[in-house]
């Protein structure tokens, strides 16, 4: 357990509806990360942040914003749901002693789009 | 750009017998870091074993080993002594030191194990 917390943990919304989700990280770790879990796709990386207001895009960030304003919550918004967004979906922090180097994931957020 | 492929969508093992599960990846760089990563039915994901590109040595975690083949590019997870708590999705994952950070998953192989 790497003190990460998602929520909520399951959400029914519908097409066209804003949505965020929000990961919460208790030990001030500057890496943090959301994916993507589908059938036959693995995790994909949505964005991730190397601290503060500094965030990129990963390889599926279309539809998708984040926002990091302290260093503990990392923000995942859904402007505008679609159907293909259904989902669940990971945060992450990545960790080590030399770098971060391995990651730790949170509980995950089923997300269901109508 | 970096690939990760698991080859084996499914695969079984008997209780108490062995199983290897396989991951090929495909990247330019020399020093690098290889994840095999659990998921139960629990949707958790489980940081199995770890394994640094420069390290000769396989990594071992009790009952789970890695062959690391750095010129083949291969990075296979050996579970020995099969249990029934070990039946999972498995993933394969990827990180360079190039200083992006960013991590690499595979499409995972399902795991069952057979009482």
């Amino acid at each position: 357990d790497a003190g990460i917390t998602q929520s909520p943990r399951h959400k029914v919304t519908e097409t066209g509806t804003p949505v965020t989700l929000r990961c919460h990280q208790t030990e001030n770790h500057r890496y943090m990360y959301w994916y993507r879990q589908d059938p036959g796709h693995g995790l994909r990386l949505i964005h991730y942040s190397y601290g503060v207001k500094d965030t990129d895009k990963g390889e599926v960030s279309d539809g998708y914003s984040v926002s990091r304003s302290k260093t503990e919550d990392f923000l995942l918004t859904l402007e505008s749901a679609t159907s293909s967004q259904t989902s669940v979906y990971f945060c992450a922090i990545s960790v080590g002693t030399g770098g971060p180097d391995t990651q730790y994931f949170g509980p995950g957020t089923r997300l269901t789009v109508l | 750009a970096q690939t990760v492929t698991q080859s084996q969508p499914e695969m079984s093992v008997q209780e108490a017998e062995t199983v290897t599960l396989s991951c090929t990846y495909d990247t330019s760089e020399s020093d690098y870091y290889l994840f095999w990563y659990k998921q139960p039915p629990s949707r958790q994901m489980i940081l199995v074993i770890r394994q640094e590109a420069y390290k000769q040595q396989n990594a071992t975690e009790n009952r789970f080993s890695v062959n690391f083949q750095k010129a083949a590019k291969s990075f296979s997870l050996k579970i020995s002594d099969s249990q029934l708590g070990d039946a999972a999705m498995y993933f394969c994952a990827y990180r360079d030191t190039s200083g992006t950070y960013k991590y690499i998953f595979g499409t995972g192989t399902r795991l069952k194990v057979l009482a």
